[in-house]
């Protein structure tokens, strides 16, 4: 069984911030990872994948996350954060050759002026 | 061009009614997903269809039942609705296992 934990619910950074949103998987085989957001009252929409090759990848709007089979993580980076990536931002995995996604509980990026 | 659309977007009804959600997919993809987002906004799979196949049937009231009449179509019937029903539900589609693509998302109101 594969699950998906994301620390904090909410997150607040300031315009220009870095944003850090974390996220550990716990899977029996390799996993595939992904980044979903969703801003409010839209569906989802993929902002990255991790499925093979090199650990370091890039998604659209400037944000980027690294793979990391050492410490379980997939966390999602962001240099400096714009008011338009306030929404709620979904990681999921599934299990290589399989489509189950499995999301974790999702955290609420909220930015300030 | 709209990916995957869904209709309707809102849907209010009574308890006990049996209402319909319909997805419709232009991808071109061959795998469809029904997904429940709680007031939490916690997500669950609930089916999915490849080829017009179920290929997964999570835990869900048998009052669920999707159907898929060809591979651009999969449609979520709900019988005696409950107030617990009361969710955004999610279309999504992909290439076998590749990336899924959500719809835009149904919020059912139960009263």
């Amino acid at each position: 069984a594969q699950s998906v934990t994301q620390l904090g619910s909410h997150v607040s950074v300031s315009e220009g911030a870095l944003v850090l949103l974390r996220c550990n998987y716990s899977s029996s085989v390799p996993p595939y990872l992904f980044w979903y957001v969703q801003y409010p009252n839209q569906g989802l929409q993929l902002l990255l994948k991790y499925t093979t090759g090199a650990t370091l990848v890039k998604g659209i709007n400037g944000f980027e996350a690294e793979f990391k089979k050492s410490e379980t993580s997939f966390h999602l980076t962001k240099p400096s954060a714009h008011m338009s990536d306030a929404a709620e931002y979904f990681c999921a995995v599934s299990e290589r050759g399989y489509s189950t996604l499995t999301f974790g509980k999702g955290t609420m990026l909220l930015v300030s002026p | 061009d709209t990916a995957v659309s869904q209709t309707p977007k809102y849907l209010v009804t009574q308890m006990g009614n049996d209402k319909s959600i319909k997805c419709e997919q232009n991808l071109g993809h061959d795998t469809m997903y029904w997904y429940k987002q709680d007031s939490k906004k916690f997500l669950k799979i609930m089916f999915s269809y490849n080829n017009k196949e179920l290929i997964i049937n999570e835990t869900v009231p048998n009052r669920f039942s999707p159907k898929s009449p060809d591979k651009a179509h999969l449609n979520l019937h709900i019988n005696s609705l409950e107030l617990g029903d009361s969710a955004v539900y999610f279309c999504a589609s992909s290439r076998s296992t590749d990336t899924q693509y959500f719809g835009p998302g149904t919020r059912l109101t139960v009263l």
